[in-house]
């Protein structure tokens, strides 16, 4: 397996579940990201993760909570979501985060639905 | 305020057509800038990036882009579309932050491509 991936790639849920989106790299890189892409509007920036420690938490309702355990795996905790919540979650990762410059590989998404 | 602009939300080219995206970026710097591409169902594909040096930056699948500092655009190009170029096309600026790295991305662009 190469590149970024993320498990599942749909996901329906009511608003009382709990669950967990996981994602994975297999780049060798230092940093991960979550990004929400709603439709029409830009991808948004949720949490940075740069070895291990959260570095960017970009006003994101308690409802999501990150986990990094290390660096090749990150993950994101829902509960009590909303409707408004549906959208498809992007996993990304970088050497590090550190830079601009830095490259970021995206893995393919999982596309989440609120009831 | 900070911002990337797509301004066209979608565009259609005939196959064996040339096609320009535009994008358009509100910095107070020279940003690094980048374009990715996203297929239905898919993630993000990063297709070129420009951090300094020649303005004329080239990419995967044939595509280019021109960074003009004059115009705050970094406008993505390819001579001749194919079919399977049909995606979502971001734009997308990385900046340092007081908190650290961002990557704003614009609103993106759809093109369809005809027979």
């Amino acid at each position: 397996e190469t590149g970024v991936t993320q498990t599942p790639r749909h996901l329906v849920m009511g608003m009382t579940n709990k669950k967990s989106l996981k994602c994975e790299q297999h780049l060798g890189h230092n940093a991960m990201y979550w990004y929400k892409q709603s439709a029409k509007k830009p991808l948004e920036l949720m949490f940075v993760y740069n070895f291990k420690e959260q570095t960017e938490n970009n006003s994101v309702p308690s409802r999501f909570s990150p986990e990094c355990p290390n660096s090749s795996h990150l993950f994101l905790h829902l509960h009590t979501l909303q409707p408004e919540d549906s959208a498809l979650y992007l996993c990304a990762s970088s050497q590090d985060s550190g830079g601009a410059g830095d490259t970021q590989y995206f893995g393919p998404g999982t596309r989440l639905t609120v009831l | 305020a900070q911002s990337v602009t797509q301004p066209d939300i979608h565009i259609t080219v005939s196959e064996g057509a040339s096609l320009e995206l535009r994008c358009n970026y509100s910095y107070g710097a020279t940003p690094y800038l980048f374009w990715y591409v996203q297929s239905p169902g898919q993630g993000l594909q990063l297709l070129l990036k420009y951090f300094s040096g020649d303005t004329l930056v080239q990419g995967i699948k044939g595509f280019e882009a021109e960074f003009k500092r004059s115009q705050s655009s970094f406008n993505l190009r390819k001579p001749s579309v194919h079919w399977s170029d049909a995606a979502e096309y971001f734009c997308a600026v990385g900046l340092n932050s007081n908190s650290g790295y961002a990557l704003n991305f614009g609103k993106g662009t759809s093109l369809l491509v005809t027979p």
